[in-house]
């Protein structure tokens, strides 16, 4: 069965440390991932993507991700937080193979920044 | 411009009513679709149009009635709702093509039902 976790609830960081969102997948194929993100009240903002290619993909905002196949992982990451970055992150997976254009979500994940 | 447009921002309707939620997009995508999200929770897929015909159809209620009138609009017919179906309704299209298979989402319509 196709499968996102995002293993952490709420991840809390100090203003100008790095921050890590985690996500870990499961496919029967090869994946596209996503990263998206949600402030309150608001719709889901698409942050970064792994098509094909460097495994080291950069988004919006700062943020990057890793695509590592062997840990089937995709982990959000930024190398110094701002307070504006607290939100929701949500993390999606859609196997290449899949006509039907349907993604996988993980349960989300709240980003909480402390000044 | 990777702009999708909902209307209305907000709706509250009672349990009789009929209304509809509207969609739009002109980036050219060929593929839209209706979300329910309950708060803090991720979005759960409705209904999928590929070229303006339905392609999925997720074992929605048949109080929800989806329509694409053309490739840059999208209805959600509402009528006879429960309270339960309260929740943020999204709308998002995709190019699927040249690399681009993300998903851009509108704002949203709060639906309260009463």
């Amino acid at each position: 069965a196709q499968s996102v976790a995002q293993p952490e609830d709420q991840v809390n960081v100090a203003e100008g440390n790095p921050l890590t969102v985690k996500c870990t997948y499961s496919v029967s194929g090869n994946p596209y991932l996503f990263w998206y993100v949600q402030y309150p009240n608001r719709g889901l903002q698409f942050l970064l993507k792994y098509i094909t290619g460097d495994n080291l993909v950069k988004g919006s905002y700062g943020f990057e991700a890793e695509f590592n196949k062997s840990q089937t992982s995709f982990h959000l990451k930024k190398p110094s937080a701002l307070v504006s970055d607290s939100a929701l992150y949500f993390c999606a997976v859609r196997d290449i193979e899949d006509s039907n254009y349907q993604l996988i979500w993980g349960a989300g994940t709240k980003l909480i920044i402390k000044p | 411009d990777t702009e999708v447009t909902q209307t209305p921002k907000h709706l509250v309707m009672g349990m009789t009513n009929k209304k509809s939620l509207k969609c739009e997009q002109h980036m050219g995508h060929r593929a839209m679709y209706w979300y329910k999200q309950k708060a803090k929770k991720p979005p759960e897929l409705m209904f999928v149009y590929s070229y303006e015909k339905l392609s999925i159809n997720e074992s929605v209620p048949s109080r929800f009635s989806p329509e694409c009138p053309n490739s840059s609009l999208l209805n959600l017919h509402l009528h006879a709702l429960q309270p339960e179906d309260s929740a943020l309704y999204l709308c998002a299209s995709s190019q699927e093509g040249q690399g681009s298979y993300e998903q851009y989402f509108g704002p949203g319509t709060r639906l309260t039902v009463t």
